[in-house]
């Protein structure tokens, strides 16, 4: 099992750009979250959702932030426009329904000059 | 609402010495408890976990007990290593949906 997988690993900006986040759960799971992390915040909770359906995105800062799950296996974070504030790490994590526990992808290290 | 509450860090220790890592939680309801790491440059993994009250959840040395009494759920490590290094995350679900609530994480430094 090849576990989650994020890309990039690592993506650095201008302000004003459009950024996009991409996450492959593991095969199987249900449920598919994608959680912030600063030193300043910890780690947030942006959104989830199951079986590719959003659950809870009172998460997401604003309206600049937007996520999909068009499948099972694909799910896209998108910043329009990226703001300096946004500089963060990104990470995605997936779980089978109910098991109440999350596989970690490595995250995407965002900055935002 | 639901939340918890762990000790702040960074926690600084030599090696083989004891550890106490403090959590506490506010929920309603009967909420499942976790501790996951954090090692660098890589997500959270699940270390341990305890469904229920009294139930002792244990990994790679590591131990911690479901107190609902005092709503706590310490972790605990007889003697540290230095690759015991990382961030430790409380954390807790309440079942009735996948989402899980952490702590802000204490840094855990071992010392050779």
């Amino acid at each position: 099992d090849a576990g989650v997988i994020q890309s990039p690993r690592h993506e650095v900006t201008e302000m004003g750009q459009e950024v996009t986040l991409r996450c492959k759960p593991i095969s199987g799971h249900n449920s598919l979250f994608w959680y912030r992390q600063t030193m300043m915040r910890g780690l947030e909770l942006l959104i989830y959702f199951n079986n590719n359906v959003p659950i809870d995105d009172s998460g997401m800062p604003e309206d600049r932030f937007s996520a999909k799950m068009p499948n099972a296996s694909f799910s896209t974070l998108k910043i329009q426009p990226s703001e300096p504030r946004d500089s963060a790490v990104y990470f995605c994590a997936s779980s089978p329904t109910g098991m109440g526990t999350l596989h970690f992808g490595n995250g995407t290290r965002l900055t935002v000059t | 609402g639901n939340s918890v509450t762990q000790m702040e860090g960074p926690v600084t220790l030599s090696e083989e010495a004891f550890l106490t890592i403090n959590c506490t939680y506010t929920a309603t309801g009967y909420p499942s408890l976790f501790w996951y790491v954090q090692y660098p440059g890589e997500g959270l993994q699940l270390l341990l976990k305890a469904t229920k009250a009294d139930d002792k959840g244990s990994n790679k040395g590591f131990e911690a007990t479901y107190r609902k009494e005092t709503t706590s759920f310490h972790l605990e490590k007889g003697s540290v290593q230095v690759s015991d290094s990382a961030v430790y995350f409380c954390a807790l679900s309440l079942n009735r949906d996948d989402k899980i609530i952490f702590g802000k994480g204490t840094r855990l430094h071992i010392l050779p």
